[in-house]
């Protein structure tokens, strides 16, 4: 089955306790991205990926850092959480770029940063 | 910078009413990609729209695209309990890469 997979689906851990969340496509995909969603913010591009070893800012990169050393995998990587990191995650995935590409959506993973 | 404004924010209906919901920018978009968005799940891809003037249905979903790509409006027929979600527009942004989104429109069909 064609999917997008995340891990962890929550976790709970304390700030600067450094931790990364996983994201995997099974698509052979080559655009990868990181968005948070917070209430009243909606959806908000952090980093995304054109390809291997190719990333970019999105539109809230601080506090986070990325790696696309190999096609499949997009992790996201938090070495110094805060508590304003605290909101729910999604890794996307599409064949090529963003334009007339549909993106595909793991099922999130939600932060609490305490 | 590129936004996106989505509206109304939230929309409580019953069962069987039609709705519209906007999406409209000061920009000018390549394309727009409207999702919807179930509770505890990522957002899925509904329609995407390309030309100006353009117009796509989907069973009771109809989506429209502005002369100007400037907008999109999506319209829901008879609206049934199964269509309540979240529904975001998306479109890109400042470069190839760059997907922004409208902080989108809370559904709710009651029955």
């Amino acid at each position: 089955e064609a999917q997008v997979t995340q891990n962890p689906r929550y976790l709970i851990t304390v700030t600067g306790k450094k931790l990364t969340v996983t994201c995997s496509q099974n698509m052979n995909h080559e655009y990868m991205s990181w968005y948070r969603q917070d209430p009243g913010l909606g959806l908000r591009q952090i980093y995304y990926s054109m390809n291997v070893e190719v990333t970019d800012k999105g539109d809230v990169p601080e506090g986070y850092k990325v790696s696309r050393k190999e096609k499949r995998n997009f992790p996201l990587i938090l070495e110094s959480p805060s508590p304003n990191q605290t909101s729910l995650y999604f890794c996307a995935s599409s064949f090529r770029g963003i334009s007339n590409q549909p993106q595909h959506f793991g099922d999130g993973t939600r932060l609490s940063i305490l | 910078t590129q936004l996106l404004e989505q509206s109304p924010q939230f929309l409580s209906i019953q069962e069987g009413e039609n709705l519209t919901v906007y999406c409209n920018s000061s920009s000018v978009f390549s394309s727009l990609q409207w999702y919807r968005q179930e509770p505890g799940e990522g957002p899925v891809l509904l329609v995407t729209v390309v030309t100006g003037g353009e117009v796509k249905k989907l069973k009771r979903l109809t989506f429209q695209f502005g002369d100007a790509r400037k907008d999109s409006s999506l319209h829901i027929t008879a609206a049934q309990p199964g269509d309540t979600g979240l529904y975001l527009c998306a479109g890109t942004g400042r470069s190839q890469g760059n997907l922004i989104f409208g902080k989108g429109t809370k559904l709710s069909v009651k029955p």
